[in-house]
């Protein structure tokens, strides 16, 4: 089983519309919790951290379960710029860093 | 400004060739990673480097290499052994102290083609 695990995608949605996405993880020593957004082609940066309390920035909000070892990311009114893949990333241990495969999302207009 | 710079942006290799990928920081960052991704895939691991003079193997290390001399400093060098080299290889690192929030910072990658 992988250490982390996305369905790949891709979710294509309307303008305005909310989605969710799924992240499992295998580990239950797993210490943080992150979401990355990669575009086309670009390196993948920093969406936003992942707390067990639940987190929001704007259109965006993250929940950890720890219980069922996964974490979520629903994105409100979604825009065309939010079409991208979203990687789930989960560290453990001294700072191993676990990638997800990424969630293909595409917004159309 | 602090960050992280791989060189070169565009790399060619011909068969049989060893390449050397470049990556530094200077983030103070204990840890360092190598990843490879393909076109429409995930990351997967090449490499990791908790402190300086280790490195540990990822999920695909079969036909890379790498050193961990300097703290700021993690190349990856990608051996004629390596059968599919064509990807776009990232670095990243992250701070590296245990029970810190441990955000990984990447390089805007080198995009590697045999020819």
């Amino acid at each position: 089983r992988k250490e982390v695990e996305q369905d790949p995608g891709p979710f294509n949605v309307p303008e305005g519309a909310t989605v969710a996405f799924n992240c499992t993880y295998s580990n239950s020593a797993s210490q943080s919790f992150f979401w990355y957004r990669q575009d086309c082609r670009k390196e993948p940066k920093l969406l936003m951290s992942v707390y067990s309390s639940g987190n929001e920035d704007g259109r965006f909000t993250a929940q950890l379960n720890r219980a069922s070892q996964y974490i979520s990311l629903l994105i409100r009114d979604s825009k065309l710029s939010d079409s991208a893949t979203y990687l789930c990333v989960v560290t453990r241990g001294y700072q191993k860093v676990t990638f997800g495969t990424g969630t293909k999302l595409q917004v159309i207009p | 400004d602090g960050g992280i710079t791989q060189s070169p942006k565009y790399l060619f290799r011909k068969e049989g060739q060893n390449v050397t990928l470049s990556c530094e920081q200077n983030l103070n960052h204990d840890a360092m990673y190598w990843y490879r991704q393909d076109p429409g895939q995930g990351l997967r691991l090449i490499y990791y480097s908790q402190i300086v003079n280790d490195f540990q193997k990822g999920d695909i290390a079969e036909g890379y290499s790498v050193s961990r001399e300097k703290k700021e400093s993690f190349p990856l060098t990608v051996t004629s052994a390596q059968k599919n080299p064509t990807a776009f290889y990232l670095c990243a690192s992250s701070i590296g102290v245990s029970g810190l929030r441990a955000e990984a910072f990447f390089g805007q990658g080198t995009r590697l083609t045999v020819v």
